[in-house]
């Protein structure tokens, strides 16, 4: 599976969008991208994933690019409880999820 | 979404002594669950994949004597820590999923404390 690169932490005022990038340049034509988030003590609670279309869902929007060497996730108008760490994976519908280091993100009163 | 259940949340043990976790499918069928475990600070590893009725396959590194899984039915994966020691106590997690194409669900985990 490809890997990915995030920042390791992020700050976000409560309220604003939330913007988490992803680089995954050796991404393959075959690889989806997922995100998944895991509270403090919890755990990970999936997201959205998409393969090269942009997705929305209730919980967050996903940017692919076209090249798809890069995604964003979009929390559009973050709260307090959005505050988690964000994990960006790239892997094939059949295998294993295997977690980075994420980013962490505090969303600030 | 589909639910996961763990029991026990919280698990403190002699070292020395065998404890075992349970993951339920509470709502779907999972063909697949799969076991993690979580340091402090730390991402979570994949520990090993189990199929119902099958043996479970184990990343490198991870003893299959040690950390011994059971999925004998379709909502219902076991994980038994054997002879425990301070070193095991990290944070189990388990996931399932209906089938390979689709989200793995989490559950809450598993806090193992050794003593």
């Amino acid at each position: 599976d490809a890997k990915t690169t995030q920042p390791p932490s992020m700050d976000c005022a409560e309220g604003r969008a939330a913007n988490l990038p992803c680089n995954h340049s050796t991404i393959s034509g075959n690889e989806y991208v997922y995100w998944y988030r895991q509270i403090h003590s919890q755990g990970p609670q999936y997201i959205i994933h998409g393969l090269k279309n942009n997705e929305t869902n209730e919980m967050a929007s996903l940017i692919i690019t076209e090249d798809r060497k890069s995604s964003t996730l979009i929390l559009p108008h973050a709260t307090l409880r959005d505050t988690a760490v964000y994990y960006c994976i790239v892997k094939t519908g059949a295998n294993n999820l295997f977690f980075g280091t994420g980013t962490r993100l505090t969303v600030i009163p | 979404g589909a639910v996961v259940s763990q029991h026990p949340s919280r698990v403190i043990c002699k070292s020395g002594t065998s404890v075992k976790i349970e993951c339920r499918s509470l709502d779907f069928q999972a063909t697949t669950m799969f076991w993690y475990r979580q340091f402090p600070k730390k991402s979570l590893m994949l520990m090993a994949t189990s199929n119902e009725g099958s043996k479970a396959t184990y990343e490198q590194g991870v003893e299959k004597d040690k950390f011994l899984i059971n999925h004998a039915s379709l909502t219902l994966s076991t994980l038994t820590v054997t002879s425990a020691h301070p070193e095991d106590s990290s944070f189990y997690i388990c996931s399932a999923t209906p089938g390979k194409n689709y989200e793995q669900y989490f559950g809450p985990g598993t806090r193992l404390t050794v003593t």
